[in-house]
């Protein structure tokens, strides 16, 4: 499985962008980048994910660069929301890997 | 998470006791995941199934733990003979196919097992 290393934690002040990098340098070619996040006590939520191009949607931007091996979510204006555990996660390819390994995602603080 | 039900959202249980958490999946989904958070750690695979089968359960441990996804109803994660090690949120999440082809897993607000 590809690993994904973020770090530990960021702050951005509200109303910012927030640009969240993640590496996966033994990513295949078949492997997709998801994001999701994990606002305290609630379950983790969807927020993007792509496979080459760059994904864009009401949440968020995508940023893969062109070898894959890094990715950047991009909250464009960050609020107090905002403020939750970020996981990359380089979802497993065919022959039934299907599982999401989590790593332990990036803290993000937006600070009023 | 709009659509993955889970439930009890909390629940008490003193050791020696059994946990039943149910999960009942997104409209049309028919796969199901259940993942357990200790706390202050990371999400951890637990089993991952389909209909009435039981597809990989790698992430259970070994004993007093097993799940099911009936034909009908919901998921059902059992923890039998409770320990306090089992204090944890268990969440579930479900996709519409076995998600090759990319596509998303949602999870549910998840059920918080606390033994006493």
């Amino acid at each position: 499985d590809a690993k994904t290393t973020q770090p530990p934690s960021m702050d951005c002040a509200e109303g910012r962008a927030a640009n969240l990098p993640c590496n996966h340098s033994t990513i295949s070619g078949n492997e997709y980048v998801y994001w999701y996040r994990q606002i305290h006590s609630q379950g983790p939520q969807y927020i993007i994910h792509g496979l080459k191009n760059n994904e864009t949607n009401e949440m968020a931007s995508l940023i893969i660069t062109e070898d894959r091996k890094s990715s950047t979510l991009i909250l464009p204006h960050a609020t107090l929301r905002d403020t939750a555990v970020y996981y990359c996660i380089v979802r497993p390819g065919t022959s039934g890997t299907y599982k999401y390994i989590f790593g332990t995602g990036t803290r993000l603080k937006v600070l009023a | 998470n709009a659509g993955v039900m889970q439930n009890p959202r909390h629940l008490v249980r003193r050791r020696g006791q059994e946990a039943r958490l149910r999960c009942s999946p997104m409209k049309g989904h028919s796969h199901v995941y259940w993942y357990r958070q200790l706390p202050e750690e990371g999400l951890k695979f637990m089993v991952y199934l389909q209909k009435e089968n039981i597809i990989d359960e790698s992430g259970m441990p070994k004993e007093r733990f097993s799940a099911e996804f009936p034909k009908e109803g919901p998921s059902i994660l059992r923890i039998q003979q409770v320990v306090r090690g089992d204090s944890a949120a268990y969440f579930c999440a479900s996709s519409l196919d076995r998600g090759d082809s990319g596509n998303t897993i949602y999870f549910g607000e998840g059920s918080w097992l606390t033994v006493v």
